[in-house]
């Protein structure tokens, strides 16, 4: 089946660094992918959906400038969290749909985010 | 933006035991999903609803998607610890935007 991988699992950094999450589909090409966050024993909240090859949109009260999006490829988008905070720490996870099927998500096994 | 309440939020109970668990929106969805999520990894489908009045059985998980298309059940017959994490129901949007309920996390103890 479907597999998308998530890079790294779990990030500390400090305060003002910037952070890069990868997300990949392995065995198929993601035309859409969208990216979440969740806070502990929350559910998932859309930030942003990725288009490969345009610009990412992003949900209302996402900050752009902030969560940086880049689908470059059919198959790897990239979340970057610029000058993070302790506040931006959570879970992030992605998820890929390829073309077609209309139940197609796919998730990675997210990655905890940890600014100090 | 729609929303998608589940009730309950919160359940503990005992090996067992049988429960239920409800997804409800004011809208309606061509498609409903449930999925499971354990602790530091993403959520995993469980199925997927199409037609209003469906039911789908999955072992011990039986799924139903309303006459309407507004909401959703999932009972769980025969509750294991192996059962427990966060169950989330989640229905597509526009864009093919994914957009999850608020989840119930569920606990079940020896």
């Amino acid at each position: 089946g479907a597999v998308v991988s998530q890079h790294p699992s779990w990030v500390i950094c400090k305060s003002g660094t910037s952070v890069k999450i990868e997300c990949r589909s392995l065995d198929f090409q993601a035309t859409t992918m969208f990216w979440y966050r969740q806070f502990p024993k929350q559910s998932l909240m859309l930030m942003a959906t990725s288009n490969e090859g345009s610009k990412a949109t992003y949900e209302q009260g996402v900050e752009k400038d902030k969560f940086l999006i880049n689908h470059a490829s059919l198959t790897l988008s990239t979340l970057t969290v610029t000058s993070a905070h302790p506040e931006d720490s959570s879970f992030y996870i992605c998820s890929a749909r390829g073309g077609g099927s209309n139940y197609g998500y796919t998730f990675g096994s997210g990655t905890r985010l940890t600014v100090v | 933006t729609q929303l998608l309440e589940q009730s309950p939020q919160f359940l503990s109970i005992q090996e067992g035991e049988n429960l239920t668990v409800y997804c409800n929106s004011s809208s309606v969805f061509s498609s409903l999903q449930w999925y499971r999520q354990e602790p530091g990894e993403g959520p995993v489908l469980l199925v997927t609803v199409v037609t209003g009045g469906e039911v789908k059985k999955l072992k011990r998980l039986t799924f139903q998607f309303g006459d309407a298309r507004k909401d959703s059940s999932l009972h769980i017959t025969a509750a294991q610890p192996g059962d427990t994490g966060l169950y989330l129901c989640a229905a597509g949007g526009g864009g093919n935007k994914l957009t999850f309920g608020t989840g119930t996390q569920l606990k079940v103890e020896l």
